[in-house]
């Protein structure tokens, strides 16, 4: 069964304290790897797309990478402002037409000045 | 901004009656859904479509149904509104990169 683990389920950093959020999948084959922003009271916010195995994506202090198993969202150097759930979600192969995604819980990051 | 729109965006109303929640897209994509999500269950797709008139159940259908007469335009309906419907309530359009790009949501009380 195709599933999506995300962990730790909170962080709570230091400004300036770089860390990394976990999303671990289970597929039969991957599509697609999608990172998602989420603040309160609104919707996600699309982040970042990753395909294969190897391939990184940086958008100002975040950096995913995604391996066979599993993708990390990296954050370097957070600012209060990157306080937000970071949501994973997974498209498989045998999604085909569909397009559907299997959604992690998320990840709630709060960042302290 | 993908150009989505979620009317209305809050809405209280009572067990038994008629809701109906409208996604609106600016952009013409074909692909649109409809998530609900709830504390300690995430996003869980209640239906989505892939063309004017196609629409298909996602894992959480039950009591929900969906039209789409317009491209522009995905309707959700609870048809008899009840209390475990309470939940914030997401659109969604597809891009042919198979990204997704949500609305701002609609939390819907159901007392």
């Amino acid at each position: 069964e195709d599933q999506v683990t995300q962990s730790p389920e909170a962080l709570r950093l230091q400004e300036g304290e770089s860390s990394s959020l976990n999303c671990s999948y289970t597929v039969s084959g991957l599509r697609g790897l999608f990172w998602y922003r989420q603040d309160p009271g609104k919707g996600p916010e699309f982040l970042f797309t990753l395909y294969s195995a190897g391939e990184e994506k940086e958008k100002e202090r975040l950096k995913a990478t995604l391996t066979k198993k599993e993708s990390f969202l990296h954050i370097t150097a957070p600012k209060p402002e990157d306080s937000a759930t970071y949501l994973c979600a997974v498209q498989d192969i045998a999604a085909g037409n569909n397009r559907k995604l299997i959604w992690g819980l998320g990840t709630s990051l709060a960042v302290n000045p | 901004d993908a150009g989505i729109t979620q009317s209305p965006r809050h809405k209280v109303t009572e067990t038994g009656t008629p809701v109906t929640l409208r996604c609106h897209q600016t952009e013409n994509h074909r692909y649109m859904y409809w998530y609900r999500q709830d504390p300690g269950h995430g996003l869980r797709l209640i239906h989505y479509s892939y063309g004017v008139k196609d629409t298909d159940k996602g894992e959480v259908s039950d009591g929900y149904s969906v039209s789409r007469s317009k491209t522009e335009d995905f309707l959700l309906t609870l048809e008899s509104a009840t209390s475990s419907q309470t939940s914030v309530y997401f659109c969604a359009i597809g891009l042919a990169d198979h990204t997704q790009y949500f609305g701002p949501g609609t939390r819907l009380t159901v007392l």
